[in-house]
């Protein structure tokens, strides 16, 4: 079946210019994550949804990230004010309860945003 | 400390050799931990997840999980070249809604 997929999956913005970055998860999957990866690093959390609500927002690094799901299924990042800072690539998990208690997250292509 | 580390390599074995790539972590309380495969400019791809102490097995694949010494580990046997990529331990635990914590990874090059 279809996997997590994410558009655009590259975006170039000017810093001060506002984003929005989309993902739509695996049918079926209530949960929905998101990350982001800079260079040589493993990906870093920001965001956790169970349908609707934001269960965990602790990762986002402050109010100009804000994430949506308004109908239990795409999600929406949204980045106001744009630093550069901000360059990396953004990467969006949809999750099932494996066996046992394990719980296995599906990650999506990402989307680079680069700020100038 | 970080909460989860990984040798950053490179690790370089020969072609079928076994590659052994190794993660430690910090918080006692996690309790699912997973190897993603990254390769350069494609997203993570989970190859293993594991929970319970000991070892699991999928085809070339096999990780080993020690909650007492907080090591996990990834072994895979007759490596081949298409194996060369970035291996991402990470690790969740339930209380903090199975986000994942992610090492830096380690990257393994298996040579012809």
């Amino acid at each position: 079946g279809a996997g997590v997929s994410q558009t655009p999956s590259n975006k170039v913005t000017e810093k001060g210019k506002y984003v929005e970055l989309r993902c739509d998860p695996i049918s079926g999957h209530t949960a929905l994550y998101w990350y982001r990866q800079s260079l040589g690093q493993g990906p870093e959390f920001l965001i956790y949804f169970q349908g609707t609500g934001a269960a965990d927002d602790s990762g986002l690094p402050n109010d100009r990230f804000f994430a949506v799901r308004p109908e239990g299924s795409v999600s929406t990042l949204k980045i106001q004010r744009t630093e550069r800072g901000d360059s990396a690539v953004y990467l969006c998990a949809s999750s099932f309860r494996a066996s046992g208690s394990i719980i296995e997250q599906f990650f999506g292509p990402g989307t680079r945003l680069t700020v100038l | 400390q970080k909460e989860v580390e990984q040798n950053s390599g490179p690790l370089s074995v020969p072609e079928g050799a076994i590659a052994s790539l190794n993660c430690t972590y910090s918080d006692r309380v996690s309790q699912s931990f997973f190897w993603y495969r990254q390769y350069s400019g494609k997203s993570p791809e989970l190859i293993m997840s594991i929970y319970s102490n000991g070892d699991k097995e999928d085809g070339r694949f096999t990780a080993q999980l020690n909650k007492a010494s907080q090591y996990v580990s990834l072994l895979i046997r007759d490596s081949q070249p298409s194996d060369s990529a970035t291996y991402l331990c990470a690790v969740s635990r339930e209380s903090s809604g199975d986000k994942l914590t992610f090492g830096t990874g380690t990257r393994l090059a298996v040579r012809p």
